[in-house]
């Protein structure tokens, strides 16, 4: 089935550890995005990317990297510089054009030990 | 930043009545996307509207893109208790970046059987 496929479902960090999600899609879509969800908020973007090898930072990016080497995969690295990690992360992709709807993965629930 | 008011911010209704929830804003969008996010799952796509003053539905749910393009709302008819979840407006501002959304913050909405 195409989809959008997010692992682990859940991630503990401990204090000073760096954490990476991932984010694998079969849509063939040319756009990938991060976001951070808290509870009662709107989602707040962290990254995207528009086309491999290249992303931008979004709202949120202090603490996160990303990389796009490969057009399926986005993965974002939650470093020891982001303080306050606890929180559901959301992968996203679309089709290139602007009007395209996004499509979301399941998601990750990090926590801190 | 740009924002979207989505109200209410949540509802608590009897299963069979009509619900309606809406976003607005100060900005003008030529995109508006409503999604569905179950507990511990990620938002799934209800309805995307493309053009001022267009009504689109998809079974129970209608939705409109407002004739001033600042607005949006989504009407759930007879709910059933798998309505169940958090709803998220989604809009692309005119003359916006790269496709980027704004969200707001959710009507998390609960039925009574």
């Amino acid at each position: 089935d195409g989809g959008i496929t997010q692992s682990p479902k859940y991630l503990f960090r401990k204090e000073g550890q760096n954490v990476t999600l991932s984010c694998e899609q079969n849509l063939n879509h040319d756009a990938m995005y991060w976001y951070r969800q808290d509870p009662g908020q709107g989602l707040r973007l962290i990254y995207y990317s528009q086309i491999v090898n290249d992303f931008q930072k979004g709202d949120i990016a202090e603490g996160y990297s990303v990389s796009r080497e490969k057009k399926e995969s986005f993965p974002l690295t939650v470093t020891s510089a982001q303080k306050n990690p606890t929180a559901f992360y959301l992968c996203a992709s679309k089709k290139s054009g602007t009007n395209q709807p996004q499509h979301f993965g399941d998601g990750t629930r990090l926590s801190i030990l | 930043g740009q924002q979207l008011n989505q109200s209410p911010q949540s509802m608590f209704i009897q299963e069979g009545e009509d619900v309606s929830m809406n976003c607005t804003s100060s900005s003008i969008f030529n995109t508006w996307l409503w999604y569905k996010q179950d507990p511990g799952e990620g938002p799934v796509l209800l309805i995307a509207l493309y053009k001022a003053g267009e009504l689109t539905s998809n079974g129970r749910l209608t939705a409109q893109f407002g004739i001033t393009r600042k607005d949006s709302f989504l009407n759930i008819s007879a709910s059933i208790p798998s309505d169940v979840g958090i709803y998220f407006c989604a809009g692309l501002i005119f003359g916006g970046s790269q496709g980027n959304l704004i969200f707001g913050k959710g009507t998390k909405l609960s039925v009574k059987p």
